[in-house]
């Protein structure tokens, strides 16, 4: 059974890149990451997904190791309103459906 | 283009009471679900709508919870009747595909059972 693990919190500073690491052990080949950001008093805002290596945008990075047991969000040059609660999902193909696991998020303030 | 709105943003109830969620998802999205998060935990599914069909219900926690998608547009979640321990934040998200398609979520609906 596939579960995701976050780390609860991170501290870090402005300026700095900031690297949140999800474990996620059973995941299959083709199963994909996600990750979302929220903020207070919303609802969690999609950021990057992949399945595989590294995927880059704008605003992240998401680097996927071969054994895919985890996978780590790159924030590059962090603001003040990066601060957030960013959210690791992971989406299991099971026959024609998906099965969605979330992680319990990890807790981000960026001091300035 | 509108966002996913949920109503009311909360809620306060009596245990025993009876609360019906609402959700608006985006125009033209044929997938739609709901999460709950309970302070500190993790977002948990509970369900997933294609259209007006529910489509994986495995994460509902008990018949206390119904859920409805008429015509395929709008849901609803009642919880009926509520207990203490379904305090919690009601996430619904929706989606124009399934499973890794990214998923716009609404702002939540608190709900406090006292």
């Amino acid at each position: 059974l596939a579960k995701t693990t976050q780390p609860i919190s991170m501290d870090s500073y402005e300026g700095q890149e900031v690297n949140i690491t999800c474990s996620h052990n059973n995941i299959a080949t083709n199963d994909y990451i996600t990750w979302y950001q929220q903020f207070p008093s919303q609802g969690p805002r999609f950021i990057i997904q992949g399945y595989k290596t590294k995927v880059t945008n704008e605003v992240a990075s998401l680097f996927i190791p071969a054994d895919r047991k985890s996978s780590t969000l790159s924030l590059p040059r962090v603001s003040l309103s990066d601060t957030a609660v960013y959210y690791c999902l992971v989406a299991i193909r099971m026959d024609s459906n998906y099965q969605l696991i979330w992680g319990a998020g990890t807790k981000l303030i960026i001091k300035p | 283009e509108a966002g996913v709105t949920q109503f009311p943003s909360h809620s306060v109830i009596e245990k025993g009471q009876t609360v019906t969620l609402r959700c608006d998802p985006i125009s033209g999205h044929d997938n739609l679900y709901w999460y709950r998060r309970v302070m500190g935990k993790e977002i948990k599914f509970l369900l997933h709508f294609v259209k007006e069909s529910k489509q994986d219900e495995s994460g509902m926690p008990n018949n206390r919870f119904l859920a409805e998608r008429t015509g395929g547009t709008y849901s609803t979640l009642k919880v009926q009747p509520a207990e203490l321990e379904d305090s919690g934040v009601y996430f619904c998200a929706s989606s124009p595909g399934r499973g890794p398609y990214e998923q716009y979520f609404g702002p939540g609906t608190r709900l406090t059972v006292t």
